[in-house]
């Protein structure tokens, strides 16, 4: 049975810090793993997708990277902003399964 | 480009009571997935909805039970609710051959 870990769940840093979010899963089969944001009350909003073919993806300040045979993706945010405070959730879509098993997610605050 | 809509925003229900959410998927999308979302949780998926028919189910009881309409729309209906359905609903939208999920505003459900 696949299961999504985060580490940790909650983090608070100075703005213009670089950080990295943890997310690790036990069944290595996935097909694709995304990590999304979601703000307080809200839906959820995509930020990247990796395939279980590629290593990692980057939009913008956001870096995600993916090693499938250890079980683990990080996700690299630079120079952080306030703006970027809110809970962050990493999903995985197993090879035989069409749904995303999600983490508890990382709550990230900015402090100014 | 409109996103993925879901209605109503909030609802208020006594347990006993039945409910019926809404979806629209993002335009293009052919596919429709449902999940629940406690407080402080990683949502868990319920159901996914593709040409009409269930596709896959989660872990969730026969009191909770959907329907795809010929324009990918989709309802999630659930059956005489307990305190432990109070929870934010959320629709994803997808192509079924891509599988990369987004995800609408979200149902708040509050069950009295």
């Amino acid at each position: 049975k696949q299961e999504v870990t985060q580490i940790p769940a909650a983090l608070s840093v100075p703005e213009g810090e670089n950080l990295v979010l943890n997310c690790s899963f036990t069944d290595s089969a996935i097909y694709n793993l995304q990590w999304f944001r979601q703000d307080p009350g809200k839906g959820l909003t995509s930020l990247l997708l990796i395939q279980s073919s590629q290593r990692e993806q980057t939009s913008g300040r956001l870096n995600a990277s993916l090693d499938k045979s250890s079980g683990r993706s990080t996700l690299y945010i630079a120079a952080s902003q306030p703006g970027d405070s809110a809970t962050y959730l990493c999903a995985v879509n197993t090879d035989s399964s069409y749904k995303l098993i999600f983490g508890s997610g990382t709550r990230l605050l900015v402090r100014p | 480009d409109a996103g993925v809509t879901q209605s109503p925003t909030h609802l208020i229900k006594t347990r006993g009571q039945q409910v019926t959410l809404r979806c629209s998927p993002k335009s293009g999308h052919d596919t429709v997935s449902w999940y629940q979302q406690a407080l402080g949780q990683g949502p868990q998926f319920i159901f996914q909805y593709y040409e009409e028919e269930e596709r896959q189910r989660g872990n969730f009881p026969d009191r909770f039970s959907g329907h795809q309409f010929p324009n990918y729309s989709s309802e999630l209906n659930v059956n005489a609710l307990w305190l432990g359905d109070s929870a934010l609903y959320l629709c994803a939208s997808s192509l079924a051959q891509y599988n990369e999920q987004f995800f609408g505003p979200g149902t708040r459900l509050t069950v009295l």
